[in-house]
């Protein structure tokens, strides 16, 4: 069965802490992603990777950075959390060249800022 | 630039009605466009996808309509029950382009109520 998993489900965190969110999947996907979902604005593309150690921005990068340095693992990063990077963070990941270019999640992780 | 609208943001239908979600999109290199479901605290889940080289495709009480020319597609669930309650998202994606990259409509809260 596929699998993605996220380290936390919950975290809080103090404004200005660095901050790490990790994403393992364990079907061999070339292709990992992360994005924010925030009520009525839905799923916004943060950052993706589609391979090791290659990375692309989204829509909405900035305050962001991303790792990626084993082909199973992302890592979202935030430099200096603030307040308004409140949210739920989805991790996802997808075969290359799959026909389907489907995408599986992870549960996420509910991340506050205080 | 949202390129892909979807309504209403949230349904209520009661229990072996019909529920409809509509989308529309901008972009007309678009060739892919799944539906993804999301229970609470799970991550979103492929549901059901369509290419725009057929007007409809159905998988049990789910159905996907497709018209190419108005740039629109929508979900129909067919005798809705309480256990379809999610929140459903559209997307698009070009394979011809970056096509690992989904581009979501921001999501419709279902409630079915028994």
């Amino acid at each position: 069965d596929v699998k993605v998993t996220q380290s936390s489900r919950y975290l809080v965190k103090r404004t200005g802490e660095k901050v790490f969110l990790e994403c393992v999947q364990d079907m061999d996907h070339e292709n990992m992603f992360w994005y924010r979902q925030d009520p009525g604005l839905g799923l916004r593309l943060i950052y993706f990777s589609y391979d090791v150690k290659m990375k692309e921005k989204g829509d909405i990068p900035e305050g962001y950075s991303v790792s990626r340095e084993k082909k199973e693992r992302f890592s979202l990063i935030l430099e200096s959390a603030s307040t308004n990077q409140t949210s739920m963070y989805l991790c996802a990941s997808r075969k290359s060249g799959s026909p389907y270019n489907e995408q599986f999640f992870g549960p996420g992780t509910r991340l506050t800022v205080l | 630039q949202q390129q892909v609208k979807q309504s209403p943001q949230s349904l209520i239908v009661q229990k072996g009605g019909i529920s409809i979600i509509n989308c529309a999109y901008e972009n007309t290199a678009f060739d892919y466009f799944p539906w993804y479901q999301q229970f609470p605290g799970k991550g979103p889940a492929l549901l059901i996808a369509i290419r725009p080289d057929v007007s409809e495709k159905k998988e049990g009480r789910f159905t996907i309509s497709f018209n190419k020319s108005a740039k629109q597609f929508s979900l129909h669930i067919m005798d809705s029950q309480p256990g379809d309650s999610a929140t459903y998202f559209c997307a698009a994606s070009n394979s011809g382009g970056s096509n690992y990259k989904l581009t979501f409509g921001k999501g419709t809260l279902l409630t079915v109520n028994p």
